[in-house]
């Protein structure tokens, strides 16, 4: 069955890089594409970006200075990285398949905080 | 980016018929999906492309609209549809709504 898992730090201290894996199973990332959704606590969703199933990429306008994805098929996984974090970058981060369907990860709690 | 306008909250009483709108900043053709999310969990689609029922999902629910004016309803509204819902638009790269919040009377 189709599964998402992230993984990550819970801590990452601000100026730094934040740097998370999306490792999916039940599905090649060269059929769908992989989408990174973020939720600050007691708010509502972001989306941040997506890496397309031909490997195209494409990212939300605020953030798009800063945040990098990536992906190897080979592992199955889809990599998120994004620097110059602040304490507002703190959040629940999610990878998710968004199409007529939807699978979602976990999500890991990231803090920024020194 | 296209900016997505959702009430923040509403109250019901389970039996009741809720209707829920989103405003798109510009046209999103019929791309709009409607997501549930409940505390503590991941969102959930419920609607994709305006009003279409996800797999799975009561017929409870339905949606509609196109271009800027969205709705999506509950009808009737269950004690176990108290969540947060949010708005999806697709079209003009990704962009979710505010999330309007239902809460029980």
């Amino acid at each position: 069955q189709v599964q998402l898992k992230e993984s990550g730090p819970g801590l990452v201290q601000p100026s730094q890089t934040l740097s998370l894996t999306c490792t999916v199973s039940g599905f090649s990332l060269m059929d769908y594409s992989v989408h990174w959704v973020r939720q600050p606590p007691g708010k509502g969703l972001e989306w941040m970006g997506r890496m397309k199933y031909d490997g195209d990429t494409y990212y939300n306008s605020a953030l798009k200075s800063r945040l990098s994805i990536s992906r190897d098929t080979s592992k199955s996984q889809v990599f998120l990285k994004m620097n110059s974090l602040q304490t507002e970058d703190t959040a629940i981060y999610y990878c998710t398949v968004l199409y007529y369907f939807d699978y979602w990860g976990q999500g890991v709690m990231v803090t920024v905080s020194s | 980016d296209t900016v997505l306008t959702q009430s923040p909250a509403l109250a019901v009483s389970p039996g009741e018929r809720v209707t829920i709108s989103c405003r798109a900043s510009e046209s999103v053709s019929t791309l709009m999906h409607w997501y549930q999310q409940k505390p503590g969990q991941q969102p959930k689609l419920l609607i994709y492309k305006a009003s279409n029922l996800a797999s799975g999902v009561p017929a409870r629910f339905s949606g509609s609209g196109s271009g800027t004016d969205f709705t999506f309803t509950i009808d009737p509204v269950e004690a176990d549809d108290i969540a947060t819902y949010y708005c999806h638009q697709s079209w003009n790269s990704r962009t979710f709504g505010g999330g309007t919040k239902l809460e029980l009377k």
